[in-house]
């Protein structure tokens, strides 16, 4: 069992380029969720998805977007790097939002440049 | 807003001992409060969650309590061992699943 996979693991890429994380989970979750986590200010939603068709913004969702067009996908774009989103970034996912916990993935390393 | 804290940053302990690390919060509306682990470079492991309506739960050498009305959550550690060493985070949910995290403790247990 997997439960969580994300990709890449760690990525280097230049300011204004165009990159999406990829997340997916096997665990038929209907909520999913991205946070980064940054030296000082600790873990921050970025934006969630209560069931597939939905997604929501969190506490720092400018510059980034989701979809989430079936259960287990729910990729993170940015459409143009800037160096303030060098970070770690995690998917997690839970049963059903707000009751069952919330399971991460290993993470995404990125490095903006 | 709802602000999560952890006190104390850091900790560091004998093996063997048993330790309380703490997790305070500014709003008491909470739907559950979760604590998780996390090892250097890793992702976050879910260690308890407690729903607003229980006082505590327990899993191992581990017992988190919930005292709503005081906004204050403890994590239990009971006989410390080297393996434990880990940062430890508290997150509190709201009925939208979304979570905010404390800083987090970064334990150490000396053998």
């Amino acid at each position: 069992i997997a439960g969580i996979t994300q990709a890449p693991t760690s990525q280097i890429l230049a300011a204004g380029r165009r990159m999406t994380l990829r997340c997916t989970q096997d665990m038929r979750h209907n909520a999913m969720y991205w946070y980064r986590q940054d030296l000082g200010l600790g873990l921050r939603l970025i934006h969630y998805s209560n069931t597939a068709g939905t997604t929501g913004k969190g506490e720092v969702p400018d510059g980034y977007s989701v979809s989430r067009a079936n259960t287990d996908d729910f990729p993170l774009t940015l459409a143009s790097a800037v160096p303030s989103q060098t970070s770690v970034y995690f998917c997690a996912s839970s049963d059903v939002a707000g009751v069952t916990e919330q399971f991460f993935g290993p993470g995404t390393r990125l490095t903006v440049l | 807003k709802q602000e999560v804290t952890q006190i104390p940053a850091a900790l560091s302990v004998p093996e063997g001992e048993n330790l309380v690390l703490n997790c305070s919060f500014t709003d008491s509306a909470i739907y559950n409060l979760q604590w998780f682990r996390q090892d250097p470079g890793k992702g976050l492991t879910s260690l308890l969650l407690i729903q607003s309506s229980q006082r505590e739960q327990t899993s191992g050498r581990l017992n988190a309590s919930l005292d709503k009305s005081s906004g204050r959550s403890t994590l239990y550690i009971a006989a410390s061992q080297p393996g434990d060493s880990a940062t430890y985070l508290c997150a509190v949910g709201s009925n939208t699943g979304k979570l905010i995290f404390g800083q987090g403790t970064t334990l150490q247990v000396k053998p």
